[in-house]
């Protein structure tokens, strides 16, 4: 499939404040779309989704925007903590396979 | 919730010798897991689909001989790098879809950093 990106490779944020990550994709066949969070030597933990009939869904602290007339996805952080201090990737996926294509991945860095 | 396992952690080996790496669901079947690999400070990407029961299917430029899948059990996929280089010194992370009550989730293991010597 073609490839996710993301537009900023690292984000620093000050504590409380809130994060902003964006994700461009170019696969306009593209119908789900994941959020995840990566910690250093870990793997990817599952943050948010959504799907191609939505622009919008919350979580807890998070928000996942979707513009399919830009192929754009954002992830939104209420109230950055430290703990949030990651690489965040973006995901896609056509067909419902479920063969995930993800983004470069912006680190985020929590500033004390 | 569903846990996806994943063994070992960390493996390093001597050039030329095979590593297999482990990958469990543990409160659900799985029929189909995929493995990725990933490179220092870069993205996932996807190496093959692991399918119960058949063949696994792989990705363009991924060598079916060299990374042997095996998926013989509902909740376990294998992957073994056969002769292994320094190259292939990566951190391989695989994932388990989860079916259950109509709705599909993905979960990922907690990866497998191999360092080939």
């Amino acid at each position: 499939g073609e490839s996710v990106g993301l537009h900023l490779p690292t984000l620093s944020v000050q504590e409380g404040d809130n994060s902003i990550i964006n994700c461009a994709y170019s696969n306009s066949a593209s119908d789900y779309f994941i959020w995840y969070k990566q910690e250093s030597g870990k793997g990817p933990q599952f943050i948010i989704d959504i799907r191609s009939n939505m622009d919008k869904r919350q979580g807890q602290r998070v928000t996942v925007l979707l513009n399919k007339t830009v192929k754009h996805l954002s992830l939104q952080i209420a109230a950055t903590q430290p703990g949030d201090s990651a690489v965040y990737f973006c995901a896609e996926n056509e067909m419902g396979d479920y063969k995930l294509s993800f983004g470069a991945g912006t680190t985020v860095t929590v500033r004390a | 919730g569903a846990v996806v396992s994943q063994h070992p952690s960390r493996v390093i080996c001597k050039s030329g010798t095979s590593v297999k790496i482990e990958c469990r669901s543990l409160d659900f079947q799985a029929t189909t897991m995929f493995w990725y690999r990933q490179f220092p400070k870069q993205s996932l990407m996807l190496m093959a689909t692991s399918n119960e029961g058949s063949k696994a299917t792989y990705e363009q430029g991924v060598e079916k001989d060299k990374f042997l899948i095996n998926h013989a059990s509902l909740t376990l996929s294998t992957l073994t790098v056969t002769s292994a280089h320094p190259e292939d010194s990566s951190f391989y992370i695989c994932s388990a879809r989860d079916r259950r009550n109509g709705q599909e989730k993905l979960f990922f293991g907690s990866g497998t950093q191999l360092s080939v010597l």
